[in-house]
């Protein structure tokens, strides 16, 4: 089946900065789709991306389907932006949404 | 709209006991998914159902575990006999179709001692 691989595993930031997460996919797909689970175990949907590019305040996202990756832009963090994002993929002639292992993210005042 | 509604919240039960997980979608939506979330595993599909007819239950790990979508606004998860590696948190989720944009409820945490 289709692989879903995220980078970093973790990533430990201070107030303020910027980060790239990164998601690659072994696969074609039909959409992609960025995912935030808050430490109260709360999964919401970020982006429904397959492809190009969107924003939502401080938050961006770029899919480039033709070379299997995609990336989360999160910019000026804050602390409630802590947790793990996952990316999912729904590949073609089905409808499952298939997830990655995710990328833990804190952030320290 | 109240979101996916899933109950209960948290299941604490024996080894061996039935368990009954319930869930509500989004009015409208047409595709209903399980999930289950381990530390081990990740997130894994259980099964999905599309107008209420169960489509893909590859996911389903054994016989002892069950789903049904009588109608549009109700899904359970049904495992009989519970074991203590049925542990984890059970997420129901959403769409309006599939391949579109999914909504997860606040999940079940379950315990089988």
């Amino acid at each position: 089946g289709i692989q879903v691989e995220q980078s970093p595993p973790d990533l430990i930031l201070q107030e303020g900065a910027n980060s790239t997460l990164r998601c690659n996919f072994s696969d074609s797909v039909n959409n992609l789709q960025w995912f935030h689970q808050n430490p109260w175990g709360q999964l919401i949907n970020l982006f429904y991306i397959p492809s190009g590019t969107k924003q939502n305040g401080r938050l961006s996202a770029t899919t480039v389907a033709t070379e299997r990756y995609s990336l989360l832009y999160i910019s000026s963090s804050q602390t409630t932006d802590s947790g793990v994002y996952f990316c999912a993929v729904c590949p073609y002639n089905t409808d499952k949404l298939i997830f990655g292992t995710g990328t833990r993210l804190q952030v320290f005042p | 709209d109240a979101g996916v509604i899933q109950s209960p919240r948290h299941e604490v039960t024996e080894m061996g006991q039935e368990v009954t997980l319930r869930c509500k979608p989004i009015s409208g939506h047409d595709y209903l998914f399980w999930y289950r979330q381990t530390m081990m595993r990740g997130l894994e599909l259980l099964i999905y159902f599309n107008n209420n007819v169960p489509i893909d239950d590859s996911g389903m790990p054994e016989d002892r575990f069950s789903a049904k979508m009588p109608n549009a606004s109700f899904s359970t998860l049904k495992i009989q006999p519970s074991e203590p590696r049925d542990s984890a948190v059970y997420f129901c989720a959403s769409s309006l179709q599939g391949n579109e944009k999914l909504f997860f409820g606040s999940g079940t945490q379950l315990s089988v001692l």
